[in-house]
């Protein structure tokens, strides 16, 4: 099974809301990562957890707070978000952090901000 | 600055041709090089990578193409087919900052039946 599964699959949420992405595979990869692509624009990577340790932070806003409750989770709870943070939410996971293990995408959660 | 930049934009082929897709980058430290397939409503999946000891690396009907001298790569498609249409997307990465991905801008590529 090399699939990540992505929930939502759509969200529309206001300014003042608070809601979660959610992430989840069960390839027993030790890397997990979150990315924010822009319509016709490349993945971001935004946030790394290596060994369920927030190991990158691309100096996203705090109003995208990572979680990771174990090893095969991780959440992105969203805050305050602006129209601007409307963009597909990217998932991926990895075997380990170094370069080169293959990074597996899950499908997203396009995320709209009003 | 961008640390990778691919060409072109966009590419329209007849099916059986073989579209090739350019990416260049400045830092000498780069040492793996992926390429990613990313159909619409899906997320990115992994072609074919290439580390910097090799010069072609083939699997299947994807050729990576690497000129270290030049700080070239590029991707080939064989025999080309409209379910190839699809965004690639070319990505860096250093084995000293782990498996953070720098992604080029994207080519959106249509195979023509």
């Amino acid at each position: 099974d090399t699939e990540v599964t992505q929930t939502p699959k759509h969200l529309v949420m206001g300014m003042t809301n608070k809601k979660s992405l959610k992430c989840e595979q069960h390839m027993g990869h030790r890397a997990m990562y979150w990315y924010k692509q822009k319509a016709k624009k490349p993945p971001e990577l935004m946030f790394v957890y290596s060994y369920e340790k927030l190991s990158i932070n691309e100096s996203v806003p705090s109003r995208f707070s990572p979680e990771c409750p174990n090893s095969s989770l991780l959440n992105l709870h969203l805050h305050a978000l602006q129209p601007e943070d409307s963009a597909l939410y990217l998932c991926a996971s990895s075997q380990g952090f170094l370069a080169g293990y293959e990074q597996y995408f899950g499908p997203g959660t396009r995320l709209t901000v009003t | 600055q961008q640390q990778v930049k691919q060409s072109p934009q966009s590419l329209i082929v007849q099916k059986g041709g073989i579209p090739i897709i350019n990416c260049a980058y400045e830092n000498t430290a780069f040492d793996y090089f992926p390429w990613y397939q990313q159909f619409p409503g899906k997320g990115p999946a992994l072609l074919i990578a290439i580390r910097p000891d090799v010069s072609e690396k083939k699997e299947g009907r994807f050729t990576i193409s690497f000129n270290k001298s030049a700080k070239q790569f590029s991707l080939h498609i064989m025999d080309s087919q409209p379910g190839d249409s699809a965004t690639y997307f070319c990505a860096v990465s250093r084995m000293e900052y782990g498996n953070k991905l720098v992604f080029g801008a994207g080519t959106i590529l249509r195979v023509k039946s």
